[in-house]
């Protein structure tokens, strides 16, 4: 099925650091949520955009939605081990029809 | 917590089997979807109802069929099961449909083929 492109599909980083991770589509969406998922857990939202440029926090998470509606971006300030999880992406382009990107698997080394 | 419930929590079958996954949406919410996610995959979107009716369908199988019942809960029906249907099952609910309407996921029902 269709997918969306997340990068990286993985990262090791060491506690303290900040983490970037993008995601890109072929299609312009109007919103893209960010999800965190635990092992063994379902997603858990993190952010939602709804507006070209839009910039949103939650805690040490930022979000943007991309200038090009084509593209997202999250950040997480100062990670700590409990940031560990697959972080998902996901995008619609204004109906029901969220597609998922394909994950990025964070660890962080205490 | 989400508010959606998903059972049973672990089903472990053998081919050519049937079986049902159980939902329950966070209270209010009238739309319920079925997602797929296999080991180390993105999640694949299956199909969803609206307040009782089928509203949209992704990448299921003939298979797979589903149904929301008068009280909103959902069944996803599995049959002739195959290895490959081994994955983990989400259900998420949202108080609509539309763009705006996030959301919420169940801790999922992972099934095993043997």
């Amino acid at each position: 099925g269709q997918q969306l492109n997340q990068s990286p599909q993985s990262m090791f980083i060491q506690e303290g650091e900040d983490v970037s991770m993008n995601c890109t589509s072929s299609s312009i969406f109007n919103t893209w949520l960010w999800y965190k998922q635990d092992p063994g857990e379902g997603p858990v939202l993190l952010i939602a955009l709804y507006k070209a440029g839009e910039l949103t926090s939650n805690g040490r998470l930022t979000a943007q939605f991309g200038i090009t509606r084509k593209d997202s971006f999250l950040n997480i300030s100062a990670s700590i081990p409990s940031d560990v999880g697959i972080y998902f992406c996901a995008g619609t382009s204004g109906t029901y029809k969220y597609i998922f990107g394909t994950g990025t698997r964070l660890k962080v080394l205490a | 917590d989400s508010g959606v419930t998903q059972t049973p929590k672990h089903l472990i079958t053998a081919t050519g089997q049937r079986v049902t996954l159980r939902c329950s949406p966070r209270s209010g919410d009238l739309s319920v979807y079925w997602y797929q996610q296999s080991l180390d995959q993105g999640l694949q979107f299956l199909i969803q109802y609206y307040n009782g009716e089928e509203r949209a369908k992704g990448n299921i199988l003939e298979r797979f069929s589903a149904q929301q019942f008068p009280d909103l809960h959902s069944e996803l029906n599995l049959s002739s099961l195959e290895l490959g249907d081994s994955a983990l099952y989400f259900c998420a609910s949202s108080v609509a449909t539309g763009s705006k309407n996030i959301q919420y996921f169940g801790a999922g029902t992972r099934l095993s083929v043997l």
